[in-house]
């Protein structure tokens, strides 16, 4: 009875690199949520998605950052030509269904040397 | 957007004592949640209150919530020390979409 799976754990990047982030929900649920945690901060919402759609993106940055769930494998969160900002944890959540509970993953450290 | 604040961000408390941690939030909402997180880990659910007036507990804690005030409370009774945590509350949006989260509150439980 597999959870959230995330991976990388820990991603490091130089400035201007890609990184891609992988998110394999809990078997059955089919909405993800992607979430982003700054040092002593807590979670801010990215972007939602269901099967092959975004849904609700309003918390992701215009540029670099793009997000996808295609009807076959894991979730991915994209980020282009990295910056010392982007440092981060990234974390991913599913849902059997809208305004249920969150389930989370063990999230992916991105670090941006 | 909707806001949410919890307070205080930071408290060490003795083995023992009782305390309470709030969550205000600043738009209407009837789904409020309780994560735990220790250092460098994922979120753990503690708790989903669904309604006004709900009341939960599990061992030590205690989560309640009040609607109409905007208010969630998570008491703490006779802390231990491995209640030492981060402990965020987060309400979801009206459409479900998102769910806000608090700051959170540091806890430290000290002998």
């Amino acid at each position: 009875n597999a959870g959230v799976m995330q991976n990388p754990r820990h991603l490091v990047r130089r400035r201007g690199q890609e990184a891609r982030l992988r998110c394999s929900p809990v078997k059955g649920h089919s909405h993800v949520y992607w979430y982003r945690q700054l040092p002593e901060e807590g979670l801010k919402f990215m972007v939602y998605l269901q099967k092959e759609n975004i849904i609700d993106e309003s918390g992701m940055p215009k540029e670099r950052f793009s997000a996808e769930f295609p009807k076959e494998g894991p979730s991915i969160l994209r980020i282009q030509q990295v910056v010392r900002g982007d440092s981060a944890a990234y974390f991913c959540a599913s849902s059997p269904s809208l305004s249920y509970e969150q389930y989370f993953g063990p999230g992916t450290r991105l670090t941006v040397t | 957007e909707l806001k949410v604040e919890q307070n205080p961000l930071f408290l060490s408390m003795q083995e023992g004592k009782n305390y309470t941690i709030y969550c205000n939030y600043s738009t209407t909402s009837d789904r409020l949640y309780w994560y735990r997180q220790d250092p460098g880990k994922s979120l753990e659910s503690l708790f989903v209150l669904l309604s006004n007036g709900a009341v939960k507990q599990e061992g030590r804690l205690m989560a309640s919530l009040d609607t109409k005030a905007r208010l969630s409370t998570l008491h703490i009774t006779a802390a231990v020390h491995d209640l030492s945590a981060t402990y965020f509350c987060a309400v979801s949006s009206n459409t479900g979409n998102q769910f806000y989260f608090g700051t959170g509150t540091s806890l430290t439980v000290i002998p």
